[in-house]
């Protein structure tokens, strides 16, 4: 499984638009990206996952240039309430079997 | 649809003693995850299971830790003897499996256990 490297925090304030960078340069042809998203004292909580090029949902978009060797998770406008650890995930996604591995994340704070 | 549900919440044990942990997936989910996470650390896989078989148990440490899921929808994770680095929050996730729109995990909130 792909390694990935991403910044272990981040601030921010509120309203503001926050780009998280994660590196993964060993991906494999078929391997997905993958984010997730996790609250104190709560299990984490998936965001958005890609393939290629731009994903976008009502949360988050994600942005995978052409040699996918790495990816940005784009939160738009954060508030308090994005303050969370979020993991960037790189794995092989074959029928049933899907396997993460996370790493130790980044911290955003986002500031009033 | 009801989330994935995990009991209990907390437990203080002390070391050398055992512990059970409950989990019970989404309805319909075929595939189950145990994951522990030490404090200030991402989620590490413990075991997987496709219904009540054996996926990926690689990194479960098997002299101390057991899992089962008899039935294919319930699972326990069993600790015996508890060590003080056992101390962590032990999260239960499912998957449907041949969900294709996107392959998310759903996770439970986690068991959180402290060995003294």
């Amino acid at each position: 499984l792909a390694k990935t490297t991403q910044p272990i925090s981040m601030d921010s304030y509120e309203g503001q638009e926050v780009n998280i960078t994660c590196s993964h340069n060993n991906i494999a042809t078929n391997d997905y990206i993958t984010w997730y998203q996790q609250f104190p004292s709560q299990g984490p909580r998936f965001i958005i996952q890609g393939y290629k090029t731009k994903v976008t949902n009502e949360v988050a978009s994600l942005f995978i240039p052409a040699d996918r060797k790495s990816s940005t998770l784009s939160l738009p406008r954060v508030s308090l309430s994005d303050t969370a650890v979020y993991y960037c995930l790189v794995g092989l996604i074959s029928g049933g079997y899907n396997k993460l591995i996370f790493g130790a994340g980044t911290r955003l704070a986002v500031h009033p | 649809e009801a989330g994935v549900a995990q009991s209990p919440r907390y437990k203080i044990i002390e070391k050398r003693q055992s512990v059970a942990f409950w989990c019970n997936p989404i309805s319909g989910h075929a595939t189950l995850y145990w994951y522990q996470q030490i404090l200030g650390q991402g989620p590490k896989l413990l075991i997987q299971f496709q219904n009540n078989g054996v996926v990926d148990d690689s990194q479960l440490p098997k002299d101390r830790f057991s899992a089962e899921r008899l039935k294919g929808v319930d699972s326990t994770l069993k600790i015996q003897p508890a060590k003080l680095e056992d101390s962590a929050v032990y999260l239960c996730a499912s998957r449907s499996k041949g969900q294709r729109d996107h392959y998310e995990q759903y996770f439970g909130p986690g068991t959180r256990l402290t060995v003294t």
